[in-house]
């Protein structure tokens, strides 16, 4: 593995299913992020955690919800997914989330459109 | 509110120099990031700016002036390949990145 991988790639969904898209990074990175990105908007902020053990609500955490086990990884739950949650979900990391310079790193998005 | 404004969409000739500006009004700040987008992949890192003033890596630049809440970015010796969608992101007093819609490059040979 480097830096961040994302799972599933794409996935169609049906409503009402549960489903957890998955996020893993090897750069010991202490702060993770999930972001969902629609056409013409900007990326907003779901769920982000700065240290494991520990999370926080972004902007849009309605529907979602996240656990911080461990350092690497940082699950995102669907728990009833709905038409509107169609979306591509990217994962980030950066070393702190807090101090000012604190570059993001991506991982590859995830694709998830529900029916 | 948290609000950032950059242009939807913008063409330039391949070879030429493009600014791409952004204005922003954030709750706190703490620095303002650029982030290149191609279609269908993740946004990557190119600037950061936290003081006043132009920071300048390659063919790449931005400037900021945080009085004017107003950063650019620009591009010098334009190649096919950056055309992108270019994302604006303050960092508000949270250390939080707001994102921009983000502009779209469209570079003409």
């Amino acid at each position: 593995i480097a830096g961040i991988t994302q799972a599933p790639t794409s996935q169609i969904l049906a409503a009402g299913r549960r489903m957890t898209l998955r996020c893993t990074q090897d750069m010991r990175h202490n702060a993770m992020y999930w972001y969902r990105q629609d056409l013409g908007l900007g990326l907003r902020l779901i769920h982000y955690s700065n240290t494991a053990g520990t999370t926080g609500k972004g902007e849009v955490p309605d529907g979602y919800s996240v656990s911080r086990a461990n350092t690497d990884d940082f699950p995102l739950t669907l728990a009833s997914a709905v038409p509107s949650q169609t979306s591509v979900y990217f994962c980030a990391s950066s070393e702190s989330g807090t101090g000012d310079y604190n570059e993001q790193f991506f991982g590859p998005g995830t694709r998830l459109t529900v029916l | 509110g948290q609000n950032i404004d950059q242009p939807t969409e913008m063409t330039a000739t391949e070879g030429a120099i493009v600014q791409i500006n952004c204005t922003y009004q954030t709750s706190g700040f703490n620095g303002l990031f650029w982030y290149q987008q191609h279609a269908g992949e993740a946004p990557t890192f190119l600037s950061y700016n936290v003081l006043d003033g132009l920071e300048e890596k390659g063919r790449f630049s931005s400037f900021l002036s945080r009085s004017k809440g107003y950063s650019y970015l620009l591009l010098k010796e334009l190649q096919m390949k950056d055309s992108a969608s270019y994302l604006c992101a303050p960092m508000d007093s949270n250390y939080q990145l707001i994102w921009g819609a983000g502009t779209k490059l469209i570079i003409k040979p």
